[in-house]
């Protein structure tokens, strides 16, 4: 069975580090894209960037590009979302999918999702 | 970059009755697109990939249709359990979501 298990809440002060990560299991770790998705109180879902971890491959959007880095530990299947400084605009839900992968190793649609880790930003 | 369009933002239906969601990009995404459900409090369930290929386990009053630019995600006889937020997202280039539509009970 698939699984992607996000680890906990968090509350954090402005300017603070943060990493958050995501465990998966179930298939092979390193032939998928795990992406990681933004959901703002209220609000959206927003697609910030994906990690092949294969080869440890990442692609941001140009929204979250400088601003979050993507990583993966191949070792323990587990993908990574980091902030070395936050701001109270990072306050949000965050989710870890995974991308199907097509034919020519593109990614495609998001078929299994973690179960959300709620970052809390406050001074 | 692609912007995805989705409308209504709200619709406004009553069990067993149809709804019609639609989503467009501002450019052609081929039939890279998905259509997603999210319930309050929970993690968004893939419905629809590839324009109109249902994902597994959805029941079969779930079709999408569309390519290029214009999209559609159908409910023939809504559920009690259909009421939530919807949201494509293309994965053409790069990948982005649409701004969601609340189907609610009417």
């Amino acid at each position: 069975e698939v699984q992607l298990v996000q680890s906990g809440a968090e509350v954090k002060k402005p300017g603070e580090f943060l990493k958050i990560s995501c465990e998966t299991s179930g298939y092979s770790f390193t032939t998928f894209w795990i992406a990681w998705v933004r959901q703002m109180p209220g609000k959206g879902l927003e697609w910030m960037g994906v990690i092949y971890p294969g080869d440890s491959g990442t692609r941001y959007s140009p929204s979250f590009q400088g601003q979050v880095t993507i990583s993966a530990a191949k070792s323990i299947s587990t993908a990574y979302l980091q902030w070395n400084s936050l701001r109270a605009s990072d306050t949000a839900m965050y989710y870890c999918a995974r991308h199907i992968v097509g034919g020519d190793g593109a990614y495609r649609h998001l078929d299994y999702w973690g179960q959300g880790a709620l970052v809390t930003v406050s001074s | 970059e692609i912007v995805m369009t989705q409308s209504p933002a709200t619709l406004s239906v009553s069990p067993g009755e149809r709804a019609t969601l639609s989503c467009r990009a501002s450019q052609s995404v081929n039939s890279n697109l998905a259509w997603y459900q999210q319930k309050p409090g929970r993690a968004p369930r893939l419905l629809i990939y590839a324009a109109s290929t249902r994902a597994t386990g959805i029941p079969g009053r779930f079709s999408g249709s569309g390519s290029g630019t214009e999209f559609t995600l159908t409910i023939s006889s809504l559920q009690s359990e259909d009421f939530a937020v919807y949201y494509c997202q293309q994965y053409n280039n790069w990948a982005a979501f649409g701004q969601g539509t609340k189907l609610e009970i009417k």
